[in-house]
């Protein structure tokens, strides 16, 4: 079946240092792909997401690029901040419009 | 704009109780909707959905049950609550063919 892996957290940064987090999936067809973000206490918030191979979804200046040939979705950001902190997740929406979510990263940026 | 309204926010049941857990969704028409739980520092687990008025799709068997009375009204119920019903209850809205909007999330303990 359609499922979502990302990589195991928690991850803790200093400030101003590169971001990853992993995201690959199983699905047939075309999926969409998006990441969400959760702050404490609060529901999920779309961060980005791309509909279809090779689109680039960007956003907050955080940017994640669809690919195919290596089934990823991986989440970038060139500089973080403490204001950053939080659960990230990975998901997809496949043909039939079910949903897939990541277990989710924890990301703790210190000053 | 669409918003997604959930409450209460916060809720604390003795074991046995009932439970009523609320969800409206303003400025869109005919949504798929979906209930999810959060159990503490995991990832989501859906719950129900629906595409339509009185269509629900039960994906966990459990004590849970939902109802879609309304269009745009989803409510999350239980006739007595276990101790492991405690949790982070997130409800979604979803246009058709396209991503999920989550709503602020109800907090619920079963002490």
């Amino acid at each position: 079946g359609d499922s979502v892996t990302q990589m195991e957290g928690p991850v803790t940064l200093s400030e101003e240092a590169f971001l990853t987090i992993n995201c690959t999936y199983t699905a047939t067809g075309y999926p969409s792909l998006f990441w969400y973000v959760q702050y404490p206490g609060e529901g999920l918030q779309l961060l980005l997401k791309a509909t279809k191979a090779d689109d680039k979804g960007s956003n907050k200046g955080f940017e994640a690029t669809y690919r195919k040939e290596t089934t990823s979705f991986h989440l970038e950001k060139g500089s973080v901040q403490v204001s950053d902190s939080a659960v990230y997740f990975c998901a997809l929406r496949n043909t039939g419009n079910q949903f897939y979510f990541g277990t989710g990263t924890s990301l703790t940026v210190i000053p | 704009s669409q918003t997604i309204h959930q409450w209460p926010a916060t809720l604390v049941q003795p074991v046995g109780s009932p439970l009523s857990l609320e969800c409206t969704v303003e400025g869109t028409s005919n949504p798929n909707l979906y209930w999810y739980r959060q159990a503490a520092g995991r990832g989501l687990q859906l719950l129900f959905y629906s595409v339509g008025i009185g269509q629900i799709s039960s994906e966990v068997p459990q004590n849970l049950s939902a109802s879609r009375p309304q269009d745009r009204q989803f409510i999350l119920s239980s006739k007595k609550l276990l101790l492991s019903d405690s949790g982070f209850y997130l409800c979604a809205w979803s246009p058709h063919s396209r991503e999920q909007y989550f709503g602020p999330g109800t907090r619920l303990t079963v002490t």
